[in-house]
């Protein structure tokens, strides 16, 4: 049973803050791995996706990986209001299904 | 841009009644996928479809779902006899290729069965 574990918050940084997102997998064979962004009664919105151990950085975001560990990291520098959301971290492996996690909430504080 | 697009955006059904929820993925994109997320819950896989087959499906894909494209751009979910509990949120989501993973969803069904 592929596994997806996330923290579910709430996490409150202040606006400008960098906010730090944890994702923990245990199926060692998943292969790629994924950040959403969901606000509330809306679908999941892509914001990034990471392959390779280490960083990926777009924009504000970064993405780290680090797959001896089985875990996956978002950062989100210069927070904003509107970078309040629900953040849903997803795996997937041979199959190309999405595992989700249950999401961290995420509230930036003006 | 490019986008998923779901109709209806809402649905109320009484339990026991057939309903098909459509999308319309992107339009070059050859794998389409169904989740559904109960109020509260994780975002659940249900099927996956390529080439006009089913590729995966979960557990939670009984006999009572079906999927079917029944035409070039269409991409719908069936259910047969809904329970109170497929009460959820349905997501359609597509993606471009083999060697593409990224899934972009819909803005979802939410179907409500009394």
């Amino acid at each position: 049973q592929k596994e997806v574990e996330q923290n579910s918050g709430p996490l409150s940084v202040p606006e400008g803050a960098i906010a730090s997102l944890n994702c923990t997998y245990s199926d060692r064979g998943s292969q790629s791995f994924f950040w959403y962004r969901q606000y509330s009664g809306k679908s999941p919105e892509l914001i990034m996706f990471i392959y390779s151990n280490g960083d990926k950085e777009d924009g504000r975001f970064t993405a780290q990986l680090n797959k001896a560990s089985q875990y996956v990291s978002l950062l989100i520098r210069d927070s904003q209001p509107s970078d309040s959301a629900t953040y849903l971290c997803a795996v997937t492996g041979s199959a190309r299904q999405l595992t989700f996690g249950s999401g961290t909430q995420l509230t930036v504080l003006p | 841009e490019p986008e998923v697009t779901q109709t209806p955006s809402h649905q109320v059904t009484q339990m026991g009644q057939e309903v098909i929820l459509r999308c319309v993925p992107i339009s070059n994109h050859l794998y389409f996928y169904w989740y559904r997320q109960i109020l509260g819950q994780k975002v659940e896989f249900l099927v996956s479809f390529y080439n006009n087959e089913i590729s995966e499906k979960s557990e939670i894909f009984d006999d009572q779902f079906s999927v079917e494209r029944p035409d070039g751009s269409n991409f719908t979910l069936k259910i047969r006899s809904t329970k109170l509990e497929d009460s959820a949120m349905y997501f359609c989501a597509s993606s471009l290729s083999l060697a593409s993973e990224t899934q972009y969803f819909g803005p979802g069904t939410r179907l409500l069965v009394l």
